[in-house]
């Protein structure tokens, strides 16, 4: 298996655009967890899936920040308008059914920055 | 509500050296512990977990963690590193009574083994 695979890898922009990340989660896996990363916080859960149905969204910081999953095979998150403070490394993962957040499994994640 | 303690931001070590890496944690209902790995440029990969049982876990690539519910932590060791164990290390915990599906992590301790 491929694992999970996020695109971009990177992605620059200005303050103000749309960004918007994605995520293919590994075949099988039924749960789909979106986590920001930064120096000052750490890691974030931000939003996490089951059956393709958002369970909590408790932890995207605010409205500018969506995601869906449209089917088992894709996930994305998108942020409009972007800022600044919306640096920072997104991860997606996935997890086995029944499993939830007992054992994750990372993509390499997207490095965002928002000029 | 949870939260995890990762005292140390930065652990250097000499190959061959044994190592630990503490963590602590706070919750007011029981959880389930993790430690996860991220190698540069990847995302995390989980090392291990308590669930329940021995209080002395262990896990992939020699390392080790016990826990200990009267001090609340759950430290992570390794008898000798190699320069490959070269990576952030993250402690995670879990409450018990939201199946898994949350997960909140520590800032994280980097490792750095040098020769």
């Amino acid at each position: 298996d491929a694992g999970v695979i996020q695109s971009p890898r990177h992605e620059v922009t200005e303050m103000g655009q749309e960004v918007t990340l994605r995520c293919k989660p590994i075949s099988g896996h039924d749960y789909l967890f979106w986590y920001r990363q930064t120096m000052m916080r750490g890691l974030e859960l931000l939003i996490y899936f089951n059956n393709n149905v958002p369970i909590d969204d408790s932890g995207m910081p605010e409205d500018r920040f969506s995601a869906k999953m449209p089917n088992a095979s894709f996930s994305t998150l998108k942020i409009q308008p972007s800022e600044p403070r919306d640096s920072a490394v997104y991860f997606c993962a996935s997890s086995q059914p029944g499993t939830g957040s007992e054992k994750l499994f990372f993509g390499s994640g997207t490095q965002l920055s928002v000029l | 509500a949870q939260s995890v303690t990762q005292l140390d931001s930065q652990v250097p070590v000499f190959e061959e050296a044994p190592v630990e890496l503490r963590c602590n944690y706070s919750s007011s209902v029981s959880v389930y512990l993790f430690w996860y790995v991220q190698y540069p440029n990847q995302g995390l990969q989980l090392l291990l977990k308590y669930l329940s049982g021995s209080t002395l876990v262990k896990g992939i690539n020699g390392f080790e963690a016990e826990f200990n519910k009267s001090q609340t932590s759950f430290h992570l060791r390794k008898p000798s590193v190699h320069i490959s164990d070269t990576a952030e290390y993250f402690c995670a915990v879990s409450p018990l009574n939201t199946g898994f599906q949350k997960l909140v992590f520590g800032t994280g301790t980097r490792l750095l083994v040098s020769p």
